[in-house]
């Protein structure tokens, strides 16, 4: 099992360029989030999908539209890139063990918007 | 406003010492509060807590959690270098959003 890869591991974009951050499962997930990290913020939920079809917004979605077709696939579009959006995203996939969902992270992708 | 505070930001201590990294949370709908450990990339999952007063242990690590205090504590005992890291807390709510704190900062000197 490759668990949760995304790419790229790093992306430099000027503001106003749009990309999408890939992340892919295959641990037949149901449940996978998006994730930025800032200095000293932790992390703070963007976007997240409970299976194929349905996605719901976290704590901080304006300027990401996320799209879940496949269990294993959900990628994270940024729409006009912003010097504000400069983070490290991660990707998590999760299953839920009753009281929880165990989450699995990963590697992240460093972007910076110039 | 949902919010989860972890408290101190950083701590450095000595290998052999005893830390206490505290976890505040202020959330509606709490489900159960989770500890992480972020070394350089993605973290690492080590407890779940959903009840007071049972505490989790795995080796030199155990957690507890206070429902009552909306409080946990994560437990380091007898440092190692390897322990250092940043810790995260994280609150899951009800609708499967999740609350992180900060993080503390642990760095164990030899």
């Amino acid at each position: 099992n490759a668990g949760v890869t995304q790419t790229p591991k790093f992306q430099v974009l000027k503001t106003g360029q749009s990309m999408t951050l890939q992340c892919a499962q295959d641990m037949n997930h149901e449940y996978m989030s998006w994730y930025r990290q800032d200095p000293g913020m932790g992390l703070r939920l963007i976007h997240y999908s409970v299976g194929a079809g349905i996605t719901d917004q976290g704590e901080v979605p304006n300027g990401y539209n996320v799209s879940r077709s496949t269990t294993e696939d959900f990628p994270l579009r940024l729409l006009s890139a912003a010097p504000s959006q400069t983070s490290v995203y991660f990707c998590a996939s999760s299953y839920f063990r009753g009281a929880y969902y165990e989450q699995y992270f990963g590697p992240g992708t460093r972007l910076t918007v110039t | 406003e949902d919010k989860v505070v972890q408290s101190p930001l950083s701590l450095v201590v000595h290998e052999g010492d005893t830390v206490t990294l505290n976890c505040s949370y202020e959330v509606t709908n709490f489900r159960s509060l989770l500890w992480y450990k972020q070394e350089k990339k993605a973290p690492t999952f080590l407890f779940m807590l959903t009840s007071s007063g049972i505490e989790k242990k795995s080796g030199r690590l155990s957690s507890i959690l206070d429902k009552k205090e909306l409080f946990s504590i994560l437990n380091i005992t007898a440092t190692q270098t390897g322990d250092s890291a940043v810790y995260l807390c994280a609150s899951t709510l009800n609708n499967n959003d999740m609350r992180f704190g900060a993080g503390t900062r642990l760095t164990v000197k030899p």
